[in-house]
């Protein structure tokens, strides 16, 4: 089983609507958990982290975890064509201890239709 | 301006040929990683590196070395024992090196072997 699940996509949706991403991880004692957005040739680029159970808001960007089904999600409200890009959950391997290794996901490709 | 600089963004080289990559960080990060990325497979992780003068083989260490002789600089070489060089190379930086932390990326290496 894969540590770190995502969709590959494409999801496509219309400008305006909310774009709504998952990812499910496999390690239960996973506490922080990190989205990031890459553009086709560019590099990735965090966008939101969050470590505790609920909602995180910034922007029109929410992030939304739930540990004890083991789900992340990033919605993106008002998307744009802007938005348009593949975005990459990442969950920490072994948080708490020596090293920092981040496992990613595949991503999910978006794509905002205008 | 603080940032992750890699250096060339293009490169072309001949099979059988050493080539190394650049990886400077200013943000006084802790630890480095270097990435691989092909279409198709995301990120997978060739050595990371926590402090100076050490450093850790991620999960496709084969064919490439490092060095971290300055805490600010993490170069990669890819040796021509590396069977399929041609690929999107990251390298990230993160602030802390136990659990947790999130990484930042440089701006990525397109490196092409033929």
């Amino acid at each position: 089983q894969k540590e770190v699940e995502q969709n590959s996509g494409p999801l496509s949706v219309p400008e305006g609507a909310i774009a709504s991403l998952n990812c499910t991880y496999s390690d239960r004692g996973s506490q922080s958990f990190f989205w990031y957005r890459q553009y086709s040739g560019k590099s990735p680029e965090l966008i939101m982290f969050i470590y505790s159970n609920g909602d995180k808001e910034d922007g029109r960007f929410t992030a939304q975890l739930n540990k004890a089904s083991q789900y992340v999600s990033l919605l993106i409200r008002d998307s744009q064509p802007s938005d348009s890009a593949t975005y990459l959950c990442a969950v920490p391997l072994n948080y708490g201890g020596a090293t920092n290794k981040l496992i990613f996901g595949t991503g999910t490709l978006l794509a905002v239709q205008p | 301006d603080g940032g992750i600089t890699q250096s060339p963004k293009y490169l072309f080289r001949k099979e059988g040929q050493n080539v190394t990559l650049s990886c400077e960080q200013n943000l006084n990060h802790d630890a480095m990683y270097w990435y691989r990325q092909d279409p198709g497979q995301g990120l997978r992780l060739i050595y990371y590196s926590q402090i100076v003068n050490d450093f850790q083989k991620g999960d496709i260490a084969e064919g490439y070395s490092v060095s971290r002789e300055k805490k600010e600089s993490f170069p990669l070489t890819v040796t021509s024992a590396q069977k399929n060089p041609t690929a999107f190379y990251l390298c990230a930086s993160t602030p802390g090196t136990g659990g947790g932390y999130e990484q930042y990326f440089g701006p990525g290496t397109r490196l092409t072997v033929t």
